[in-house]
């Protein structure tokens, strides 16, 4: 069946330093989203690609889907605290009707 | 607007019990899926209910199970409770056109502690 991996499950940076999350799809996607989960809370909708080779911006975030939309990566530039949380990618294929796999996120720590 | 709403939020269960989950999409979302997280598993989708009819389905036994009225909100269910039932049960709804589901949006979800 459709996965989605995503790297790395952890990532310590510095206040200040960049940070990139990736993920992979065993299938063709449809679209991607991203979203956010803060400690304690829920996921928040972060964007939405569904073009080959998209490239958004939102403010320090970019986000990337890949040419044949199977990856995609999430690069934050210069993060802040307010930046920590998990971060994961969400994959909607068109195997099995339109079915959203999470892939199993990235965590973020962000030392001041 | 008012959010995705779950009830109740924290619920103590003993194994073999069953319990009931109950979701309020935001007003005007037809489409509703669950997720359950766990630490070690992340978000597993769990299935997605659309006018009243359950669309996608994931890998989860059937012990689990749901339902969908027609104001949209939903229920799931989850029959003779094993303690690896612990963990947070989110709920999310998205306004669809045609078979596009659009943007989620999440509940608070429900802590379900399995003793």
């Amino acid at each position: 069946g459709q996965q989605v991996m995503q790297i790395p499950q952890y990532q310590h940076v510095q206040e200040g330093e960049d940070f990139t999350t990736y993920c992979n799809s065993s299938t063709t996607l449809s679209n991607i989203q991203w979203y956010k989960q803060r400690p304690g809370g829920h996921p928040v909708f972060l964007i939405q690609l569904v073009k080959s080779g998209e490239v958004k911006k939102q403010k320090r975030l970019t986000f990337q889907f890949g040419e044949a939309k199977k990856n995609s990566s999430l690069h934050i530039t210069a993060t802040q605290t307010t930046d920590v949380g998990t971060y994961f990618c969400a994959g909607i294929g068109h195997t099995g009707g339109f079915k959203t796999i999470f892939g199993a996120g990235t965590r973020l720590f962000v030392k001041a | 607007k008012a959010g995705v709403t779950q009830t109740p939020r924290y619920l103590i269960k003993t194994r073999g019990q069953q319990v009931t989950l109950s979701c309020s999409p935001i007003s005007g979302h037809r489409s509703v899926s669950w997720y359950q997280q766990t630490p070690g598993q992340g978000l597993q989708f769990l299935f997605e209910y659309f006018s009243e009819t359950q669309r996608n389905k994931g890998n989860f036994p059937g012990r689990f199970s749901g339902r969908q009225f027609s104001n949209s909100r939903s229920e799931m269910n989850v029959s003779t409770l094993e303690l690896g039932d612990s963990a947070l049960y989110l709920c999310a709804s998205s306004w669809t056109r045609d078979s596009l589901s659009y943007e989620q949006y999440f509940g608070p979800g429900t802590r379900l502690t399995v003793t």
